[in-house]
């Protein structure tokens, strides 16, 4: 079955990095978008950034553009996010999420498979 | 600009049915949705693609208790036969290639 694990995650000082994790399995990860989505502390969803299947197009929201980057290596089934220059507003459970429809180069289709999520505390 | 409204909260009774609702802002009442149950301290799960006709396709193992409808702008998410375990937020997504991803503020469900 679609699996999506995140790691990762933990409490960093504020100007830091984090690099997360979310590892793939149960379907072939190189044909599919993913996304990054977060979630504050008793807050709604919030989109963040995607990736193609290939990796050749990238998408961020404006509140990290410039600060995170989204990244995938498809011989490990992997995807990452590399988070620098943290601030406060950056807590959050950042989920994984694969988009439905296969080979996209863009943000064509809902999400149908989300992972558990991995907590990012930015705290001095 | 592509603005899901979802209401904060909703409650109905065990057994009864619930129908949640997801507005598009004007302009857009043409887009699909996709709805997603979330329980606390849980990763969301999707539930349904819905289209703007109506037609919907949902996820793995999700029952038929739950269904989606359209009217224009909105968007509706019913649940039948409440039980307990229905008891999660809600929210409703959108997505095109200029705004990328947009989702709802989401509905919070109580079951009596």
């Amino acid at each position: 079955q679609v699996q999506l694990v995140e790691s990762g995650g933990g409490v960093v000082q504020p100007g830091r990095s984090l690099r997360l994790s979310c590892a793939a399995s149960g379907f072939p990860f190189s044909s599919y978008t993913v996304h990054w989505v977060r979630q504050a502390p008793g807050k709604g969803l919030e989109w963040v950034a995607v990736i193609s299947y290939d990796g050749s197009t990238k998408y961020y929201a404006d509140s990290v553009k410039g600060r995170f980057t989204i990244s995938r290596d498809n011989s490990k089934n992997t995807l990452y996010l590399q988070t620098n220059s943290l601030r406060a507003e950056d807590t959050a459970v950042y989920y994984c999420a694969r988009a439905a429809l296969p080979l996209d180069y863009g943000t064509n289709s809902e999400f149908d498979y989300w992972g558990q999520g991995t907590l990012v505390t930015v705290s001095s | 600009q592509l603005v899901l409204t979802q209401s904060p909260s909703a409650s109905a009774s065990l057994g009864a049915s619930v129908k949640l609702t997801c507005t598009l802002s004007s302009g857009h009442s043409s887009y699909a949705i996709a709805w997603h149950q979330q329980h606390p301290e849980k990763g969301p799960r999707y539930l349904m693609k819905l289209n703007s006709d109506g037609s919907h396709s949902k996820g793995d193992g999700i029952p038929d208790r739950f269904s989606g409808s359209s009217s224009g702008a909105e968007r509706y998410l019913t649940i039948s036969s409440l039980r307990s375990e229905d008891e999660a937020d809600y929210y409703c997504q959108t997505w095109d290639t200029a705004i990328h991803v947009v989702f709802g503020g989401g509905t919070k469900l109580t079951v009596l």
